[in-house]
């Protein structure tokens, strides 16, 4: 069974740009989550998408969205980049409907931003 | 508010050495499941283990185990006869309530687990 899958696994952008990061979650699975990681905040929740709707959102400005296809396939987008957006997106499929099941999380994109 | 405390930045243990790290959680919800993931160097994260707070006995995955004292809010995990493999960034997580009310997860600040040949 394959497991989840981000695209790119790097991306260099500068400030003012948009970016586009992929996500395929793994089959069967319903909920997308994305999260951000940096050294200094940790792990920080975005959103999660379950059956192309958004079921939740952490504490990010506007710039930061996501979508998800009805092949459960999700998006995330993140427009006018500034330098903090330097991170690590993780995405992390699950289920979305059993609450002993856990998140299963892809190799990440790495984004840097000049 | 739901909160995850990890309070061990780094450790180093001995190789074939038992280790716990600690994890407390902070929740006024009666249901909630916590995790642990591990995070090696290369970035992924890997699921080790799942604990739901009505679950009865402590969880068990091979030399995981979750030692989950609920009136204390704690969940630490155990990892008995320790490898080198196991060197990495150890995540706990906190899901209050159940996915279906939207519930997201929450992770703690890590610790990084070093172990000694």
């Amino acid at each position: 069974k394959a497991g989840v899958t981000q695209t790119p696994r790097y991306l260099i952008k500068t400030r003012g740009q948009q970016v586009t990061l992929s996500c395929s979650p793994i089959s069967g699975h319903r909920s997308v989550s994305w999260y951000q990681q940096t050294p200094g905040q940790g792990l920080q929740f975005l959103f999660e998408y379950f059956s192309e709707t958004q079921r939740n959102k952490g504490n990010f400005p506007g710039r930061f969205s996501g979508r998800q296809f009805s092949n459960s396939r999700s998006e995330m987008n993140v427009s006018t980049l500034e330098l903090g957006d330097s991170a690590l997106y993780l995405c992390a499929s699950s289920l979305g409907d059993v609450d002993n099941q856990p998140q299963h999380f892809g190799d990440g994109t790495r984004l840097s931003i000049l | 508010a739901q909160k995850i405390t990890q309070t061990q930045p780094g450790m180093f243990v001995q190789e074939k050495e038992a280790v716990t790290l600690d994890c407390t959680y902070d929740t006024s919800d009666q249901s909630y499941g916590l995790f642990w993931y591990k995070q090696p160097s290369s970035g992924e994260m890997i699921f080790l283990i799942y604990q739901g707070s009505y679950d009865e006995q402590n969880a068990t995955e091979g030399r995981y185990s979750l030692n989950f004292q609920k009136a204390r809010k704690s969940a630490n995990l155990v990892i008995s006869a320790s490898q080198l493999g196991d060197s990495a960034m150890y995540f706990c997580a906190m899901r209050e309530g159940g996915y279906s009310s939207g519930s997201k997860i929450i992770f703690g600040s890590g610790t990084r687990l070093s172990i000694r040949p």
